[in-house]
């Protein structure tokens, strides 16, 4: 149980376009999910959480214009960077938490974009 | 503010061997503790998780870790290795976030490499 799904796995895009990451709870609700971006070889760096049917919150030092997080259904999370800039190019992993759950949260296995 | 601090980024041990991954934490309320591994290119799995109680945390994979307060500390131990448990391994910490979201911040990770 407590799957969590990323797709894509890998994307590569030109600069300037936008791409779309979807995160899905697969056997469970998630009422709040989050985006983390790592960097190699360094850790997880939460970028934002977001709640369902709500705006997401993001970091400080997070532009949320550029990364646009839409949670529209308790097992859907998306984000989408916009004008995708070569310095975007990282490991972006969501996680999700179980409606009514208390800090754990199930990671999905992470979405590698590069932009060329 | 909350943080983690993993000493070690690197450590080698010979399979059949003990291990211990170190972890300290800096956290003004009773902390949420928690140890992942990631193997390469994945998302994050749960090893164990400390909330409060038993001090001694069993885990997944013979991992088990112990929370002392006075050190501010969680290490991870395995008293025999696998070359399976070759990975990064994350220790975390929970807390509320300034829009009262309970996030994890993590450590930088410690990379395990075993050696037959």
């Amino acid at each position: 149980g407590a799957v969590v799904s990323q797709h894509p796995s890998w994307v590569i895009c030109k600069s300037g376009t936008s791409v779309k990451i979807e995160c899905r709870s697969l056997d469970f609700q998630a009422t709040t999910m989050f985006w983390y971006r790592q960097f190699p070889k360094q850790s997880l760096m939460l970028m934002a959480t977001s709640n369902e049917g709500s705006k997401a919150t993001y970091e400080q030092g997070v532009e949320k214009d550029k990364f646009l997080i839409n949670h529209a259904s308790l097992t859907l999370s998306t984000l989408t960077v916009t004008s995708a800039h070569p310095e975007d190019s990282s490991f972006y992993i969501c996680s999700a938490r179980e409606t009514g759950g208390s800090y754990e949260q199930y990671f999905g296995p992470g979405t590698r974009l590069t932009v060329t | 503010a909350q943080s983690v601090t993993q000493p070690d980024i690197h450590i080698t041990v010979s399979e059949g061997a003990s291990l211990e991954l170190r972890c300290n934490y800096s956290y003004g309320a009773t902390p949420y503790l928690f140890w992942y591994v990631q193997s390469p290119g994945q998302g994050l799995q749960l090893l164990l998780k400390y909330f409060s109680g038993d001090t001694l945390v069993q885990g997944i994979k013979g991992f088990e870790a112990e929370f002392k307060r006075s050190q501010s500390s969680f290490n991870l131990r395995k008293p025999s290795v696998h070359w399976s448990d070759a990975a990064e391994y994350f220790c975390a910490v929970g807390s509320i976030s300034n829009f009262g979201n309970e996030k994890l911040t993590f450590g930088t990770g410690t990379r395990l490499t075993i050696i037959p």
